[in-house]
């Protein structure tokens, strides 16, 4: 069965930097794009970054373009997140999700992971 | 503040039907058929309900149904039941190459 198990998350003083990596199992990883999408306490989610299935193709929400980096290795079946110059208001749950897409157009998420808390706090 | 405009909350009694609106603009939820909903229930991850507007996924009751009419989408439940209550997110594809959800509804079963 699908299976995505995130990692890395921790508590970070603001400016510093955190790794996410999202472990992926159970299907042919190198098929899919992958995305990661973020929690914040008590509020909504919202799309953070998306990876083509080949790394040839990145696109990032505004509000962590510059600051975070996606990437993926296809023969460790991972999935990554570098954030960088890190806020407060990146306080989250940061979600990998396996994404469906047509024509290299994002359709859905079919597959989430159960998360990974990151702290940005002094 | 949310792209998409969802209603902060909605009840309705066991056995009846309740939907949920979820309203764009035409780069994203009125010019795709990308819009897909979630389930969250409180401290797990979102579940996939509803993809591409109206398809439901394996194993998701038939009590679930999408809809979209121009700049909204719709989620219907009908036949309300306990294990419903849950916090409902809606998502669209946009012009932008980019994913947008709703600011999500927090559904209360009474």
């Amino acid at each position: 069965q699908v299976q995505l198990v995130e990692s890395g998350g921790g508590l970070v003083k603001p400016g510093g930097s955190l790794r996410l990596s999202c472990a992926a199992s159970g299907f042919t990883f190198s098929d899919y794009y992958m995305s990661w999408i973020r929690q914040a306490p008590g509020k909504g989610l919202e799309w953070v970054s998306y990876i083509s299935s080949s790394s040839s193709y990145t696109n990032y929400a505004d509000s962590v373009k510059g600051r975070f980096t996606i990437s993926r290795d296809n023969a460790k079946n991972s999935l990554y997140l570098q954030m960088n110059s890190l806020r407060a208001e990146d306080t989250a749950v940061y979600y990998c999700a396996r994404a469906r897409v047509e024509m290299a157009t994002i359709e859905y998420f079919d597959y989430w992971g159960q998360g990974t808390l990151v702290t940005v706090s002094s | 503040q949310s792209a998409l405009t969802q209603p902060a909350s909605v009840s309705g009694s066991p056995g009846q039907s309740i939907t949920i609106s979820c309203t764009g603009t035409s780069s994203d939820v009125g010019g795709y058929n990308y819009v897909s909903w979630y389930q969250q229930h409180p401290g797990k991850a979102p579940k996939l309900m509803i993809y591409d507007v109206s398809n439901r996924p394996s194993g998701v009751s038939n009590r679930f149904s999408g809809s979209k009419s121009g700049n909204t989408a719709s989620l219907t439940i009908s036949g309300l039941q306990a294990e419903d209550e849950a916090d409902y997110y809606c998502s669209s594809y946009t012009s932008s190459s980019t994913l947008e959800f709703g600011g999500g509804t927090k559904l209360t079963v009474l």
